[in-house]
């Protein structure tokens, strides 16, 4: 059974460093594509960027492009967010989800978010 | 950045009704179009991919069409657990967006 298990809730200071993580089970993880989502409280998803662990091939949206990082061990089969100093507005729940890429139809290119982790949720606060 | 605009963005529904949902892409983006479930508390549940194909286990009152810019998730009876937000996503090319949201609720 593929599984996406996520650290726990965080509360953090303005200006502090954060790391979450998503361990990935139940497939392989260095072959799948992991991303991150955002969502802020009461808001939509937002695709925050993703990264294959294989090689550590990562690719961030412009909006969150030096915002934070987006780093994989594959050796521990774990991906991470990371910020190096958070502020409120980084207040938000934050959900890793499985990469696919299958086929429908004849076209064999389609990509979606098949698995997900359970969220981890992120207070930042003074 | 390719933007998703979902319609309507909250919606009122009773139990047997059939529902339907609109997405439409800035730019077309063939058929890479993906639809997602996601219930108060919940991490969102994939439904739909490939604009019109079912993720294992999605009952088959769920179905989506269209390709290019304009496409749709239809409910075609709902049913109680069906009462939820649902997101459309474009993988036409990264960021890979999601629409706002349409929030389905009971009448």
């Amino acid at each position: 059974e593929v599984q996406l298990v996520q650290s726990g809730a965080e509360v953090k200071k303005p200006g502090e460093s954060l790391k979450i993580s998503c361990k990935g089970s139940g497939y392989s993880f260095n072959t799948y594509w992991i991303g991150w989502v955002r969502q802020m409280p009461g808001e939509g998803l937002e695709w925050m960027g993703i990264i294959y662990p294989g090689d550590s091939d990562t690719r961030y949206s412009p909006s969150f492009q030096g915002q934070v990082t987006i780093l994989a061990d594959k050796s521990i089969n774990t991906a991470y967010l990371q910020w190096s100093s958070l502020k409120a507005s980084d207040t938000a729940m934050y959900y890793c989800a499985r990469h696919e890429l299958g086929c429908s139809g004849s076209d064999c290119n389609s990509e979606y978010f098949d698995h997900w982790g359970q969220g981890t949720p992120v207070t930042v606060s003074s | 950045d390719i933007q998703m605009t979902q319609s309507p963005s909250s919606l009122s529904a009773s139990v047997g009704d059939r529902v339907t949902i609109t997405c439409r892409a800035s730019q077309t983006i063939s058929s890479y179009l993906n639809w997602y479930q996601q219930k108060p508390g919940k991490a969102p549940k994939l439904l739909i991919y490939g604009a019109s194909s079912f993720q294992s286990g999605v009952p088959s009152r769920f179905s989506g069409s269209g390709s290019g810019t304009d496409f749709t998730l239809t409910i075609s009876s709902l049913q109680p657990e069906d009462f939820a937000t649902y997101y459309c996503q474009q993988t036409y090319r990264t960021p890979h967006s999601f629409g706002q949201g349409t929030k389905l609720e009971i009448k």
